[in-house]
């Protein structure tokens, strides 16, 4: 059964600050990996997607790369602002494509400070 | 930018009242799915439906739930009898395949 990780649970930083998130997942065998981003008590809102055949997507200040053999994904944020102050969920959906769940990791909960 | 579109946005029920979430998808997309996210866990796969039947459901998904896409927009979550631990929010999605899928803003229920 496939496992999502983020690492950290919680980050907090200083405006203006790069920073990493980090993903793993257990079972390499995957479709594709997608980030969302999750504001408080709202919807999931999409961030960028990996093809299983890509290594990275970039739009704008964020960048996520793929190692799908190790089963690792960071999504790289670069200049943080406060308005990036979010909760950012990793999830991948496995080979069978769409017609297979996404399975979620728990989250890294940004705080950026003014 | 199309949007996925859920109804209602917060619904409160009793105890064993059936309840029904509505979502519209996105129009061009294949697949249609019901996530729920307990609140501070996880958000957790329900149900994959395509081509007018399920193509895979969780363990969550057991017989008091069932889906339907009744006309040629709408999508709906059906639980029967609901329980105190279905309080949730619960977020309809679509996908299109290599496009990823799109998120509704989700329908909070509160089972009292």
């Amino acid at each position: 059964k496939q496992e999502v990780t983020q690492i950290p649970a919680a980050l907090s930083v200083p405006e203006g600050e790069n920073l990493v998130l980090n993903c793993s997942f257990t079972d390499s065998a995957i479709y594709n990996l997608q980030w969302f981003r999750q504001d408080p008590g709202k919807g999931l809102t999409s961030l960028l997607l990996i093809q299983s055949s890509q290594r990275e997507q970039t739009s704008g200040r964020l960048n996520a790369s793929l190692d799908k053999s190790s089963g690792r994904s960071t999504l790289y944020i670069a200049a943080s602002q406060p308005g990036d102050s979010a909760t950012y969920l990793c999830a991948v959906i496995g080979s069978g494509g769409g017609a297979d769940g996404l399975t979620f990791g728990k989250g890294t909960h940004l705080i950026i400070q003014p | 930018e199309p949007e996925v579109t859920q109804t209602p946005s917060h619904q409160v029920t009793q105890m064993g009242q059936e309840v029904i979430l509505r979502c519209v998808p996105i129009s061009n997309h294949l697949y249609f799915y019901w996530y729920r996210q307990i609140l501070g866990q996880k958000v957790e796969f329900l149900v994959s439906f395509y081509n007018n039947e399920i193509s895979e459901k969780s363990e969550i998904f057991d017989d008091q739930f069932s889906v339907e896409r009744p006309d040629g927009s709408n999508f709906t979550l059906k639980i029967r009898s609901t329980k105190l631990e279905d309080s949730a929010m619960y977020f309809c999605a679509s996908s299109g395949g290599l496009a990823g899928y799109t998120f509704g803003s989700g329908t909070r229920l509160t089972v009292v």
